[in-house]
């Protein structure tokens, strides 16, 4: 069964810190891994998105890494900050479209001053 | 140039009424996609829809729930009967063919709640 798993569920920081938040799946066949902010009451907006053959992408201050052999995919954030309270999703897609999109149930965190 | 619309954002039912979510793709874009988001849950696939053709409606469930996607208008998705159950976010999605891999934008969702 496909599945993609994120830990922790909830994560509390401060303010300036760093993270790391973690996503492992067993979607098969894997065409590509992608990472959502979701504000609450808002949809989800894309932060990357990378293919088999990626092992990083940054966006900002967002770096996600893919391991495609051990099938997890991180993402760090970098300096956080109030705004970056939000739901995290990892999203992973069998094919280049967007049918069969496995989502996994998020990541929570709050960055408090 | 608007992102996707959904509406309305909130919708309130009693049980046996009938609802219908609305959602316009962003420009240009020819795909849509209806998720539910229950509480604490991640988003389920529901339907896949093209301009006036249902591409996969594996995830819909099979009484009650109906979606179109006009050669005009919106896409809609209907739920006939409505049962507390229902209660959820509905997110639509839409994607364009310019790249790949065909990235999807969400709406900001329809929440509906079955009194």
């Amino acid at each position: 069964k496909n599945q993609v798993e994120q830990s922790p569920q909830s994560l509390i920081i401060l303010e300036g810190k760093n993270c790391t938040l973690q996503c492992n799946y067993t979607v098969s066949p894997f065409s590509n891994l992608r990472w959502y902010k979701q504000d609450t009451g808002r949809g989800p907006v894309s932060l990357t998105i990378m293919t088999f053959s990626e092992n990083t992408k940054s966006n900002g201050r967002y770096t996600a890494t893919l391991d495609a052999d051990t099938k997890q995919s991180s993402l760090h954030i970098t300096a956080s900050q109030l705004s970056d309270s939000a739901s995290y999703i990892c999203v992973v897609s069998p094919s280049g479209g967007n049918e069969k999109l496995t989502f996994g149930t998020g990541t929570r965190l709050t960055i408090i001053p | 140039n608007a992102g996707v619309m959904q509406n309305p954002r909130h919708l309130v039912r009693r049980r046996g009424q009938e609802a219908r979510l609305r959602c316009s793709p962003m420009k240009g874009h020819s795909h849509v996609y209806w998720y539910r988001q229950l509480p604490e849950e991640g988003l389920k696939f529901m339907v896949y829809l093209q301009k006036e053709n249902i591409i996969d409606e594996s995830g819909m469930p099979k009484e009650r729930f109906s979606a179109e996607f006009p050669k005009e208008g919106p896409s809609i998705l209907r739920i006939q009967q409505v049962v507390r159950g229902d209660s959820a976010a509905y997110f639509c999605a839409s994607s364009g063919e310019r790249a790949f891999p065909y990235e999807q934008y969400f709406g900001p969702g329809t929440r509906l709640t079955v009194t």
